[in-house]
């Protein structure tokens, strides 16, 4: 039964630490995204890739949050500095898409690293 | 960016009863998924829709891509305790380019089911 896996599954960390999550897609699945949810923004994009080029990252803060992909078996989302608001349950999704081909449109997601920033 | 409007926003029900929540947009979406949330996991999907007009079951949930691809529903019959939990819908835009795969998600309806 194949699965997106996240490491780890909660870190409590304290203001100003780096943050490291880390996510393995669906062996074969050539997209990857990161999403963020909160009670109150819900689940809000924050970066894709594809065949581990980035296609989109407008949703993420630049200042502080980056995401790689250094093979096609890890994908990584890092805050560095950490706030108190960037806690919440941070989410990696992949998928098998071919563009022009809306039957690829699903996404799996995996359990989530929930954030704790003190 | 893109809009869902998902509703109702919470729902209390006896279990037994069945029940019924929607998604509508005011651009067209090419691709509608329902997903369920269960506490401390990730969303699984539930019934992907491809084509409007389509009506899928899963067993007891049945989810319908709106004639107009601006809309969908999910509809559970006879719900039970395990159905707990958060419905999101999630749809593509209708972008084309490599926006496939790209979901807008709905804020989720949080279903309470009492025994």
């Amino acid at each position: 039964d194949a699965r997106v896996t996240q490491t780890p599954r909660h870190k409590v960390t304290e203001m100003g630490q780096e943050v490291t999550m880390r996510c393995q897609p669906i062996l074969g699945h050539n997209t990857v995204f990161w999403y963020r949810q909160t009670m109150m923004q819900g689940l809000e994009l924050l970066a894709y890739f594809r065949n581990r080029a980035p296609l989109d990252d407008s949703g993420m803060p630049k200042d502080r949050f980056s995401a790689e992909m250094p093979d096609a078996t890890l994908a990584t989302l890092k805050i560095q500095p950490s706030e108190p608001r960037d806690s919440a349950v941070y989410f990696c999704a992949s998928g098998l898409v071919n563009d022009g081909d809306t039957y690829t449109d699903t996404q799996y997601f995996g359990p989530g690293t929930r954030l704790t920033v003190l | 960016g893109q809009q869902l409007n998902q509703s109702p926003q919470s729902m209390f029900i006896q279990e037994g009863e069945d029940v019924s929540m929607n998604c509508t947009s005011s651009s067209i979406f090419n691709t509608w998924l329902w997903y369920k949330q269960d506490p401390g996991e990730g969303p699984v999907l539930l019934i992907a829709l491809y084509k409007a007009g389509e009506l899928t079951s899963n067993g007891r949930l049945t989810a319908q891509f709106g004639i107009t691809r601006k809309d969908s529903f999910l509809n559970i019959s006879a719900s039970i305790p395990s159905d707990v939990g958060i419905y999101f819908c999630a749809g593509r835009p209708d972008a084309g380019g490599t926006s496939y795969g790209k979901l807008t998600f709905g804020q989720g309806t949080i279903l309470t089911v009492h025994p």
